[in-house]
């Protein structure tokens, strides 16, 4: 069995501060890795697909980076708004298999 | 774009009886995804197609589960006999790319209730 890893699991902070969170997954056999952004009630939003070692993204104030040799990936937020409360879930992606992480719930606090 | 459409919304079915859920990927889009969420297991997936055929369905639960794409605008997921502990949010997603190398874009989802 594969362990895709979220950390933290929740996290509340106050409007305007910045925040991150990892996901941490094998560092063998890696295809791609997802970000997803997961409001209650909707359906998983993506925000990143990163498939090359030391790739970063951005979309906005929210950015990512990609470590496949030690297996883990940083999502970032700047500034952080309520509009960003959500869970933020990350999937690894391994031949044909894909495995996703509880996710990190965060709550942006006004 | 519409965006992924799947159907029915919400669904409310009594034990043993057969379930039918519907999904329209996005036009162009050759890779289908059928996902289920639960509380206890988070949000697995259960198979996805690529150009219609069925690449891997190693996550689909049971014989009671069967999936079709009968051509690039429709699938289907059913369950026959349904069953309490099959109540779930069933997502349907789409993509350029069959093995997770493109975004995917999910459907609204259907919520299922067995009693």
């Amino acid at each position: 069995i594969l362990n895709v890893e979220q950390s933290p699991q929740s996290l509340h902070v106050q409007e305007g501060d910045s925040t991150n969170f990892t996901c941490s997954f094998p560092s063998s056999n890696f295809y791609a890795l997802h970000w997803y952004r997961w409001e209650t009630a909707k359906s998983p939003e993506a925000l990143f697909v990163m498939t090359l070692n030391g790739d970063e993204k951005k979309k906005g104030r929210i950015s990512a980076t990609l470590n496949t040799k030690e297996g883990y990936s940083y999502l970032y937020i700047k500034g952080s708004q309520p509009e960003d409360s959500a869970t933020y879930l990350c999937a690894f992606i391994s031949g044909n298999q894909f495995y996703f992480g509880t996710g990190t719930s965060l709550t942006v606090i006004p | 774009d519409a965006g992924v459409i799947q159907s029915p919304r919400h669904e409310v079915t009594e034990m043993g009886q057969e379930v039918t859920l519907r999904c329209k990927p996005i036009s162009g889009h050759n890779s289908l995804f059928w996902y289920r969420q639960t509380m206890m297991r988070g949000l697995e997936l259960l198979i996805y197609f690529n150009n219609n055929v069925p690449i891997d369905d190693s996550g689909m639960p049971e014989d009671r589960f069967s999936a079709k794409m009968p051509n690039a605008s429709f699938s289907t997921l059913k369950i026959q006999p349904s069953e309490p502990r099959d109540s779930a949010v069933y997502f349907c997603a789409s993509s350029w790319s069959p093995a997770g190398g493109e975004t995917q874009y999910f459907g609204p989802g259907t919520r299922l209730l067995v009693l």
